[in-house]
């Protein structure tokens, strides 16, 4: 595809529901981070992966958060037993092996708890 | 740990106005160092970047300079155009391909006055 895309745009979940935020990246780019960015703040690390295989996924805040790439190339974010802390705008980004140190980030999901 | 401050915004200047944003660093060995740029209602995006001590970083008018010495990265431009209005992050990335960790500041927002 043409950049990174990310779904939905926008979900509104109540506090305890499940959500899965997916990302698809840039055809053929090996490494996807995810990033957590409250509002006003910077993007906070989540997890990375390189192809298929996650090979950091310290910054995920809890076992409640959970993230995959099965197939080496679309990414799924799920957050069980959401809590208003959540709220936020999860971004996902993505390089290229020619190119590793510039990142393509997709428009993000805002996650909103009630 | 490693750490990316950088000066808090709103930074409002008119047009064709030098422009400053200054960006220290905290980090273990030799992290490479970048301004991405998030215009309204789109994703971040890279600006420039500089992988090494004393290299210069330049884009678009802007520009930055690693100095190893006082752990900075400001960036600068010359003259700003109201299209340039947008936050800016700094960022730095330390690892091996195994364990990339891309840490970001908490941005500054820049507004340009015609």
């Amino acid at each position: 595809g043409a950049g990174v895309s990310q779904s939905p745009r926008y979900k509104v979940a109540k506090r305890g529901q499940d959500v899965a935020l997916r990302c698809d990246p840039i055809s053929g780019h090996v490494s996807l981070f995810w990033y957590q960015q409250a509002l006003g703040q910077g993007p906070e690390f989540l997890t990375y992966f390189q192809n298929e295989a996650q090979l950091d996924k310290s910054g995920l805040p809890s076992d409640r958060f959970f993230a995959e790439r099965p197939e080496g190339s679309v990414s799924t974010l799920k957050i069980q037993r959401t809590q208003q802390e959540d709220s936020a705008v999860y971004l996902c980004a993505s390089s290229s092996p020619r190119e590793v140190e510039k990142l393509f980030f997709g428009s993000g999901t805002q996650l909103s708890v009630l | 740990g490693n750490s990316v401050t950088q000066m808090e915004g709103p930074v409002t200047l008119s047009e064709e106005a030098f422009l400053t944003i200054n960006c220290t660093y905290t980090a273990t060995g030799y992290p490479s160092l970048f301004w991405y740029v998030q215009y309204p209602g789109e994703g971040l995006q890279l600006l420039l970047k500089a992988t090494k001590a004393d290299d210069k970083g330049s884009n678009k008018g802007f520009e930055a300079t690693y100095r190893k010495e006082t752990t900075s990265f400001h960036l600068e431009k010359g003259s700003v155009q109201v299209s340039d209005s947008a936050v800016y992050f700094c960022a730095l990335r330390s690892g091996t391909s195994g364990t990339y960790k891309y840490i970001f500041g908490t941005g500054t927002r820049l507004k340009v006055l015609a």
